[in-house]
């Protein structure tokens, strides 16, 4: 039982590239949920999921798209990166919904140059 | 939407001394209260957690409290050791949004 996994760990892009953080829980939790975070501004959502094939768009959302095509994985995806994108993003999920314990992944720390 | 407020962001104690860190909410439906440690390069981890018809909570040194009418909750460590170090953050969970809205975290260090 892995748990939350997230790869890459660590990844540098230029300005302009593309790129999939991946996250894949073990778990058969139904709810998934990407927050980045940024110092002195705590864990904002990004994107989440309640289930397979259903998305829906947090606090944050603007330059990265997701999916939710399996119960397992959730990748989210930078379509042209920016500075502003650099950041440590978390992967999490919940057995249920955001009401039940979250379970987050190690952390993927994204620099955009 | 949701609005957490979390203070102090940084709190320094001694070893054996107790910790309490406050969160403030906007949102009076909201009706979940995790709190989560974060060790450096790590993901958050929950400690504990309260629900809104629940006051307190106790887990051996850590404990929660809740007052749903002035709309803030607490997290109270007492007997603090130094593997306590590490950034808490407390969040709320209102229904009409369906996720967790985090305050912007503490920082505890605890002094040998």
């Amino acid at each position: 039982n892995a748990g939350v996994t997230q790869t890459p760990k660590f990844q540098v892009l230029k300005t302009g590239q593309s790129m999939t953080l991946q996250c894949a829980q073990d778990m058969n939790h139904e709810y998934m949920s990407w927050y980045r975070q940024d110092p002195g501004m705590g864990l904002r959502l990004i994107h989440y999921s309640v289930g397979a094939g259903i998305t829906d768009q947090g606090e944050v959302p603007n330059g990265y798209n997701v999916s939710r095509s399996t119960t397992e994985d959730f990748p989210l995806r930078l379509l042209s990166a920016a500075p502003s994108q650099t950041s440590v993003y978390f992967c999490a999920s919940s057995y249920f919904d955001s009401n039940t314990e979250a379970f987050f992944g190690q952390g993927t720390r994204l620099t955009v140059v | 939407g949701e609005n957490v407020e979390q203070h102090p962001s940084t709190l320094s104690v001694q070893e054996g001394d107790s910790a309490v860190i406050k969160c403030t909410y906007s949102d009076s439906a909201s009706n979940y209260f995790p709190w989560y440690k974060q060790e450096l390069g790590k993901g958050p981890q929950l400690i504990i957690d309260i629900r809104s018809n629940v006051g307190e909570k106790k887990d051996q040194r850590i404990a929660v409290t809740l007052n749903k009418t002035a709309k803030h909750f607490s997290l109270h460590i007492t007997e603090t050791q130094p593997e306590d170090s590490a950034v808490y953050f407390c969040a709320a969970s209102p229904p009409s949004q369906g996720n967790l809205i985090f305050g912007k975290g503490t920082k505890l260090s605890v002094k040998p």
